[in-house]
């Protein structure tokens, strides 16, 4: 039974450019979130997405949307890349009512230059 | 102030002794609770859920105290394996989930 998973590992991109992250969740389950986690900080809740739709959403700009697809895997997008969007991107699945345990995937380790 | 607070680090203890993390939350509307832990540049691991009366899960104790809104996690009989980070987390119904900053565990021979 395949976790959650996350691609790609690590990434490299250039202030001002465009970024997509790819989550497949947990078998079983249809619920998506999506944090950031800068060093030596707690994940920050960006969204969540449940019937492809967003459910919740954190403290973030537009520059952060996102997408829920039928298999329920999902993207997270950010557009014109900061320095301070560098940071691991984790994505977590949950099935089941809002608030749920979740668990999360390896992450994305994102560096902006 | 932040939605979700937890004890600075770093704690610093020997095999074999007992250490406490506590974690304030702000918001009355959290409905449930998690300790997760976090192994340096890895994802967070789900450690167990938090219940009002209180769960056990081996040398790891968890409580929620929702009149003062706070939880807890103990660790009984540390193992050098513990160093790690742990992390709380507080959901609404609504979905949103918000994570506490962590705090370091550093077990020592």
């Amino acid at each position: 039974d395949a976790g959650v998973t996350q691609s790609p590992t690590h990434l490299i991109k250039t202030r001002g450019q465009q970024v997509t992250l790819r989550c497949s969740p947990k078998s079983g389950h249809d619920t998506v979130s999506w944090y950031q986690q800068a060093l030596g900080q707690g994940p920050q809740f960006i969204f969540q997405y449940y019937e492809e739709e967003e459910r919740q959403r954190g403290n973030f700009p537009d520059r952060f949307s996102g997408h829920q697809f039928p298999n329920y895997s999902s993207e997270l997008n950010v557009n014109a890349l900061l320095l301070g969007d560098s940071a691991l991107y984790l994505c977590a699945s949950s099935s089941g009512p809002p608030g749920t345990e979740a668990f999360f995937g390896q992450g994305t380790r994102l560096t902006v230059v | 102030r932040k939605e979700v607070e937890q004890d600075p680090g770093p704690f610093n203890v020997p095999e074999g002794a007992t250490v406490a993390f506590n974690c304030t939350y702000s918001n009355s509307a959290s409905q449930s609770f998690f300790w997760y832990r976090q192994d340096c540049r890895k994802e967070p691991k789900l450690l167990m859920s938090v219940y009002s009366s209180g769960n056990e899960d081996g040398r790891f104790t968890a409580q929620l105290n929702r009149a003062s809104q706070y939880i807890s996690l103990l660790i009984r009989d540390s193992k050098l394996s513990d160093s790690a980070t742990y992390l709380c987390a507080v959901n609404t119904n609504a979905g949103k989930s918000t994570f506490g900053d962590g705090t370091t565990l550093t077990v020592k021979p």
